[in-house]
């Protein structure tokens, strides 16, 4: 059964900095790799989606690789702004058991 | 398109009644999750339909969860009888298909049982 983690739990960054969030997952058995943000009482915005075959995805300051063979995947933030301050999904489409989620990273970054 | 839509946004029940939470999906997707989330518990998928089979409902909680998909457009889960263990955000996301397509969510019901 797929199990998906995410490190760290909380983080807290002044702006500007670069940062990096990863997610763990067990299977590698994967058809993709999903990376959300949920802004606090709302929905989740799909920000990048990484499909099995791929290494990484880009899209504006955000950059997200996935390595199937160590089940791991990161979410670079390039030059944080308190805009970004969020909490950071990422999102394992496994065979037979669809979107399983890690427990999200909360981001804080202070002005 | 106007993306996944929810309703209610918001939903306050006693205890014992029923509950009735909507869901659109994004048009020409045939894929329809359910989830639920809670502090405690993060993200669950509840269930999840193909073509509007439902594939796999083994999240469901109990036999007071239930859900449809009548057709490509519209699927309702339903608790009955409602308690408050059950209050939380209740999210429906639709994709392209089950493999390797993107998902969307829809805002969210939070459904609060008193």
């Amino acid at each position: 059964k797929q199990e998906v983690t995410q490190i760290p739990a909380a983080l807290s960054v002044p702006e500007g900095e670069n940062l990096v969030l990863n997610c763990s997952f067990t299977d590698s058995a994967i058809y993709n790799l999903q990376w959300f943000r949920q802004d606090p009482g709302k929905g989740l915005t799909s920000l990048l989606l990484i499909q099995s075959s791929q290494r990484e995805q880009t899209s504006g300051r955000l950059n997200a690789s996935l390595d199937k063979s160590s089940g791991r995947s990161t979410l670079y933030i390039a030059a944080s702004q308190p805009g970004d301050s969020a909490t950071y999904l990422c999102a394992a489409r496994t065979y037979g058991q669809n979107f399983v989620f890690g427990p999200g990273t909360r981001l804080s970054v202070l002005p | 398109d106007a993306g996944v839509i929810q309703s209610p946004r918001h939903e306050v029940t006693e205890m014992g009644q029923e509950v009735t939470l909507r869901c659109k999906p994004i048009s020409g997707h045939n894929s329809l999750f359910w989830y639920r989330q809670t502090m405690m518990r993060g993200l669950e998928l509840l269930i999840y339909f193909n073509n509007n089979v439902p594939i796999d409902d083994s999240g469901m909680p109990e036999d007071r969860f239930s859900a449809k998909m009548p057709n490509a457009s519209f699927s309702t889960l339903k608790i009955q009888p409602s308690e408050p263990r059950d209050s939380a955000v209740y999210f429906c996301a639709s994709s392209l298909d089950l493999s390797n397509t993107e998902a969307f969510f829809g805002q969210g019901t939070r459904l609060t049982v008193v």
